[in-house]
Protein backbone atom coordinates (compact mmCIF):
# COMPACT_ATOMS: atom_id res chain seq x y z
CA UNK A 1 0.00 0.00 0.00
CA UNK A 2 1.56 3.05 -1.17
CA UNK A 3 1.96 5.59 2.20
CA UNK A 4 3.44 9.42 1.05
CA UNK A 5 5.00 11.30 4.26
CA UNK A 6 6.02 14.79 3.66
CA UNK A 7 9.45 16.55 5.58
CA UNK A 8 9.55 19.21 7.87
CA UNK A 9 5.56 19.50 8.69
CA UNK A 10 5.89 23.16 9.10
CA UNK A 11 9.16 25.68 7.71
CA UNK A 12 9.52 28.86 8.41
CA UNK A 13 12.42 31.58 6.47
CA UNK A 14 13.30 34.75 5.89
CA UNK A 15 12.58 36.40 2.52
CA UNK A 16 15.01 35.68 -0.39
CA UNK A 17 16.47 32.22 1.20
CA UNK A 18 16.59 29.20 -0.97
CA UNK A 19 14.32 26.19 0.15
CA UNK A 20 14.01 22.98 -0.33
CA UNK A 21 10.67 20.62 0.65
CA UNK A 22 11.31 16.75 0.65
CA UNK A 23 8.74 14.03 -0.24
CA UNK A 24 8.75 10.32 0.54
CA UNK A 25 6.72 7.50 -0.99
CA UNK A 26 6.91 3.41 0.04
CA UNK A 27 5.98 2.07 -3.71
CA UNK A 28 8.66 3.22 -6.20
CA UNK A 29 5.76 2.07 -9.11
CA UNK A 30 4.19 5.23 -10.15
CA UNK A 31 2.97 6.67 -12.92
CA UNK A 32 3.63 10.50 -11.91
CA UNK A 33 4.05 12.76 -9.16
CA UNK A 34 2.83 16.10 -8.62
CA UNK A 35 3.31 19.23 -6.70
CA UNK A 36 0.18 21.18 -5.61
CA UNK A 37 -0.22 24.52 -3.26
CA UNK A 38 -2.81 24.86 -1.03
CA UNK A 39 -3.53 28.47 0.65
CA UNK A 40 -5.76 29.08 3.24
CA UNK A 41 -9.47 28.16 2.70
CA UNK A 42 -8.65 27.19 -1.35
CA UNK A 43 -8.28 24.72 -3.57
CA UNK A 44 -5.18 22.84 -4.53
CA UNK A 45 -3.25 24.39 -7.27
CA UNK A 46 -0.92 22.56 -9.38
CA UNK A 47 3.01 23.60 -9.42
CA UNK A 48 5.01 20.72 -11.36
CA UNK A 49 3.75 17.75 -12.62
CA UNK A 50 6.97 14.97 -12.98
CA UNK A 51 6.06 11.86 -15.10
CA UNK A 52 7.96 8.49 -13.97
CA UNK A 53 10.51 8.69 -16.69
CA UNK A 54 11.38 11.99 -15.95
CA UNK A 55 14.09 12.91 -13.55
CA UNK A 56 13.22 17.11 -12.64
CA UNK A 57 10.37 19.57 -13.93
CA UNK A 58 11.33 23.32 -13.60
CA UNK A 59 8.87 26.38 -13.73
CA UNK A 60 10.28 29.43 -12.97
CA UNK A 61 11.71 29.62 -8.97
CA UNK A 62 10.75 26.16 -8.55
CA UNK A 63 12.00 23.29 -9.48
CA UNK A 64 11.06 19.35 -8.23
CA UNK A 65 13.25 16.07 -8.68
CA UNK A 66 12.48 12.70 -8.47
CA UNK A 67 13.84 9.77 -8.31
CA UNK A 68 12.07 6.77 -8.05
CA UNK A 69 14.51 4.05 -6.97
CA UNK A 70 15.00 5.91 -3.63
CA UNK A 71 11.20 6.66 -3.69
CA UNK A 72 12.10 10.31 -3.20
CA UNK A 73 10.87 14.07 -4.67
CA UNK A 74 12.08 17.32 -3.67
CA UNK A 75 10.75 20.76 -4.22
CA UNK A 76 13.42 23.36 -4.50
CA UNK A 77 11.55 27.06 -3.78
CA UNK A 78 14.67 29.62 -4.74
CA UNK A 79 14.41 33.23 -4.08
CA UNK A 80 11.33 32.77 -1.47
CA UNK A 81 8.89 35.43 -1.39
CA UNK A 82 5.91 36.22 1.17
CA UNK A 83 3.81 35.50 -1.46
CA UNK A 84 4.81 31.73 -1.46
CA UNK A 85 3.37 30.98 1.94
CA UNK A 86 1.26 28.30 1.85
CA UNK A 87 0.86 24.36 2.35
CA UNK A 88 2.40 22.49 -0.81
CA UNK A 89 1.49 18.60 -1.38
CA UNK A 90 3.28 16.03 -2.96
CA UNK A 91 0.81 13.34 -4.84
CA UNK A 92 1.45 10.37 -6.23
CA UNK A 93 -0.34 8.35 -8.87
CA UNK A 94 -0.44 4.87 -8.80
CA UNK A 95 1.46 2.31 -11.71
CA UNK A 96 -1.52 3.29 -14.12
CA UNK A 97 -3.45 6.57 -15.48
CA UNK A 98 -6.48 4.78 -13.80
CA UNK A 99 -4.73 4.29 -10.57
CA UNK A 100 -5.76 6.63 -7.71
CA UNK A 101 -3.86 9.70 -5.88
CA UNK A 102 -2.34 9.30 -2.70
CA UNK A 103 -1.95 12.45 -1.29
CA UNK A 104 0.87 13.15 1.71
CA UNK A 105 0.16 15.77 4.54
CA UNK A 106 1.73 18.73 2.87
CA UNK A 107 4.56 21.18 4.27
CA UNK A 108 2.86 24.48 5.37
CA UNK A 109 5.02 27.25 4.34
CA UNK A 110 6.18 30.64 6.00
CA UNK A 111 8.32 32.86 4.20
CA UNK A 112 8.62 36.03 6.55
CA UNK A 113 9.57 39.43 5.19
CA UNK B 1 -13.13 30.37 -17.32
CA UNK B 2 -13.06 28.39 -13.93
CA UNK B 3 -11.69 25.09 -15.08
CA UNK B 4 -13.31 22.68 -12.28
CA UNK B 5 -16.11 24.46 -10.25
CA UNK B 6 -18.52 23.27 -7.51
CA UNK B 7 -21.48 24.16 -5.91
CA UNK B 8 -21.88 25.11 -3.28
CA UNK B 9 -18.67 26.12 -1.83
CA UNK B 10 -20.32 26.49 1.74
CA UNK B 11 -23.05 24.17 3.59
CA UNK B 12 -24.54 24.19 6.63
CA UNK B 13 -27.02 21.35 8.22
CA UNK B 14 -28.22 19.55 10.60
CA UNK B 15 -27.98 15.49 11.19
CA UNK B 16 -30.11 13.60 9.57
CA UNK B 17 -30.02 15.77 6.67
CA UNK B 18 -29.38 15.07 2.72
CA UNK B 19 -27.62 17.18 1.37
CA UNK B 20 -25.64 17.14 -2.70
CA UNK B 21 -23.03 18.95 -3.80
CA UNK B 22 -22.15 19.47 -7.84
CA UNK B 23 -19.09 19.84 -9.88
CA UNK B 24 -18.50 20.46 -13.49
CA UNK B 25 -15.54 21.28 -15.55
CA UNK B 26 -14.83 22.54 -19.06
CA UNK B 27 -11.26 21.01 -19.56
CA UNK B 28 -12.60 18.51 -21.72
CA UNK B 29 -11.15 15.66 -19.11
CA UNK B 30 -12.36 12.09 -18.93
CA UNK B 31 -11.84 11.30 -15.53
CA UNK B 32 -13.44 13.04 -12.04
CA UNK B 33 -12.90 12.07 -8.84
CA UNK B 34 -14.56 13.37 -5.07
CA UNK B 35 -11.74 13.51 -2.99
CA UNK B 36 -12.61 14.67 1.25
CA UNK B 37 -10.23 17.28 3.02
CA UNK B 38 -10.25 16.78 6.85
CA UNK B 39 -9.94 19.16 10.36
CA UNK B 40 -6.21 17.77 9.51
CA UNK B 41 -6.17 18.94 6.03
CA UNK B 42 -5.76 15.73 5.07
CA UNK B 43 -6.67 14.87 1.46
CA UNK B 44 -8.04 11.31 0.82
CA UNK B 45 -9.86 9.87 -2.38
CA UNK B 46 -13.31 9.22 -2.08
CA UNK B 47 -14.42 8.19 -6.01
CA UNK B 48 -13.00 8.33 -9.15
CA UNK B 49 -14.90 7.98 -12.86
CA UNK B 50 -13.95 7.32 -15.66
CA UNK B 51 -16.46 7.86 -18.76
CA UNK B 52 -19.19 8.15 -16.53
CA UNK B 53 -17.86 4.36 -15.10
CA UNK B 54 -17.34 4.27 -11.37
CA UNK B 55 -13.16 3.00 -10.92
CA UNK B 56 -12.21 3.98 -7.48
CA UNK B 57 -14.39 3.36 -4.72
CA UNK B 58 -12.40 4.00 -1.31
CA UNK B 59 -13.79 2.57 1.47
CA UNK B 60 -16.74 5.27 1.85
CA UNK B 61 -20.27 4.80 3.83
CA UNK B 62 -22.84 4.05 1.27
CA UNK B 63 -24.53 6.90 2.76
CA UNK B 64 -22.21 8.65 0.02
CA UNK B 65 -23.38 7.91 -3.39
CA UNK B 66 -21.73 9.83 -6.15
CA UNK B 67 -23.08 9.82 -10.15
CA UNK B 68 -21.84 11.14 -13.05
CA UNK B 69 -24.56 12.10 -15.64
CA UNK B 70 -21.76 12.70 -18.25
CA UNK B 71 -17.93 12.92 -18.57
CA UNK B 72 -18.23 16.68 -17.73
CA UNK B 73 -20.19 16.33 -14.18
CA UNK B 74 -19.52 14.71 -11.24
CA UNK B 75 -22.04 14.75 -8.27
CA UNK B 76 -22.30 13.49 -4.38
CA UNK B 77 -24.83 12.82 -2.49
CA UNK B 78 -25.10 12.44 0.98
CA UNK B 79 -27.47 11.24 2.56
CA UNK B 80 -28.33 11.23 6.47
CA UNK B 81 -25.45 13.48 7.34
CA UNK B 82 -23.62 12.90 10.51
CA UNK B 83 -21.66 15.26 12.74
CA UNK B 84 -17.77 13.62 11.39
CA UNK B 85 -18.87 14.06 7.85
CA UNK B 86 -17.93 17.84 8.18
CA UNK B 87 -14.82 18.62 6.33
CA UNK B 88 -14.36 20.13 2.60
CA UNK B 89 -15.05 18.12 -0.26
CA UNK B 90 -12.82 18.69 -3.39
CA UNK B 91 -13.74 17.83 -7.02
CA UNK B 92 -11.34 17.19 -9.36
CA UNK B 93 -10.57 16.09 -13.05
CA UNK B 94 -7.51 14.66 -15.48
CA UNK B 95 -7.30 13.21 -18.49
CA UNK B 96 -6.12 9.70 -18.20
CA UNK B 97 -3.61 9.86 -21.40
CA UNK B 98 -3.33 13.54 -22.09
CA UNK B 99 -1.41 15.88 -19.84
CA UNK B 100 0.10 12.71 -18.12
CA UNK B 101 -2.81 12.76 -16.04
CA UNK B 102 -2.54 16.23 -14.36
CA UNK B 103 -4.76 16.28 -11.76
CA UNK B 104 -6.78 19.90 -11.35
CA UNK B 105 -8.92 20.61 -8.52
CA UNK B 106 -12.27 22.87 -7.91
CA UNK B 107 -12.05 25.33 -5.11
CA UNK B 108 -13.94 22.99 -2.79
CA UNK B 109 -17.29 22.72 -0.86
CA UNK B 110 -17.37 22.79 3.18
CA UNK B 111 -20.12 21.07 4.67
CA UNK B 112 -20.54 22.04 8.48
CA UNK B 113 -22.89 19.63 10.13
CA UNK B 114 -24.59 20.64 13.05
Amino acid sequence: KQEVTQIPAALSVPEGENLVLNCSFTDSAIYNLQWFRQDPGKGLTSLLLIQSSQREQTSGRLNASLDKSSGRSTLYIAASQPGDSATYLCAVRGKTSYDKVIFGPGTSLSVIP
Amino acid sequence: DTAVSQTPKYLVTQMGNDKSIKCEQNLGHDTMYWYKQDSKKFLKIMFSYNNKELIINETVPNRFSPKSPDKAHLNLHINSLELGDSAVYFCASSHRVALAGELFFGEGSRLTVL
